[in-house]
């Protein structure tokens, strides 16, 4: 089956770090950009990163960078965030997501299923 | 940074109705504009991509319009299944944007 898993997520204290985890089944995943994309409790969804297939190229939403490092591990299939001087507005449920090349664009075109973080003392 | 300004915010409609949905993109991003659909505790699920192009699976119902600046999602024959949120997304430029969100109520 194809799809995405992410774990990792949990409770953590302001100015604390977590490392989430997306492992990926059923596609060649390293023949994929990849990404993570965050949704705040009842709010819209935000766009945090993109990773090349190969690693090579990453992109970052600005109030991220230098917090948040995207990687990834081809040979497990996986997919990682490591956050880092978490605030109270990191409060989010995390998705990754699969970032394919459609008719000269790209889109968000499997996701995983979401993990929950809250920033919180 | 490309700003996408969605509209409306919510929209009620009864099955059977063909309602509309619009994108404004800040500047011109040619055709890469996308759509999601999202159900409450679920995670999104693209619908159409670049502009006009229906994802795999997606029902004919579902339509998308528009290049440049100015971009729509029809959704024809409305279904009990398709009451949810919907987004756009442009995928142009990082950092890639989303519309704020469509609730479409009944």
């Amino acid at each position: 089956e194809v799809q995405l898993v992410e774990s990792g997520g949990g409770l953590v204290q302001p100015g604390g770090s977590l490392r989430l985890s997306c492992a990926a089944s059923g596609f060649t995943f390293d023949s994929y950009w990849m990404a993570w994309v965050r949704q705040p409790p009842g709010k819209g969804l935000e766009w945090l990163a993109n990773l090349r297939s190969d690693s090579n190229e990453v992109y970052y939403l600005d109030s991220v960078r230098g917090r948040f490092f995207i990687s990834r591990d081809n040979a497990k299939n996986s997919l990682y965030l490591q956050m880092s001087t978490l605030r109270a507005e990191d409060t989010a449920v995390y998705y990754c997501a699969r970032l394919p090349w459609l008719h000269n664009a790209f889109a968000f075109d499997l996701w995983g299923q979401g993990t929950m973080v809250t920033v919180s003392s | 940074d490309i700003q996408m300004t969605q509209s409306p915010s919510s929209l009620s409609a009864s099955v059977g109705d063909r309602v509309t949905i619009t994108c404004r993109a800040s500047q011109t991003m040619g055709f890469y504009l996308n759509w999601y659909q999202q159900k409450p505790g679920k995670a999104p699920k693209l619908l159409i991509y670049a502009a006009s192009t229906l994802q795999s699976g997606v029902p004919s119902r579902f339509s998308g319009y528009g290049s440049g600046t100015d971009f729509t999602l029809t959704i024809s024959n409305l279904q009990p299944d398709d009451f949810a949120t919907y987004f756009c997304h442009q995928s142009h430029s990082a950092p890639y944007t989303f519309g704020r969100g469509t609730k479409l109520e009944i």
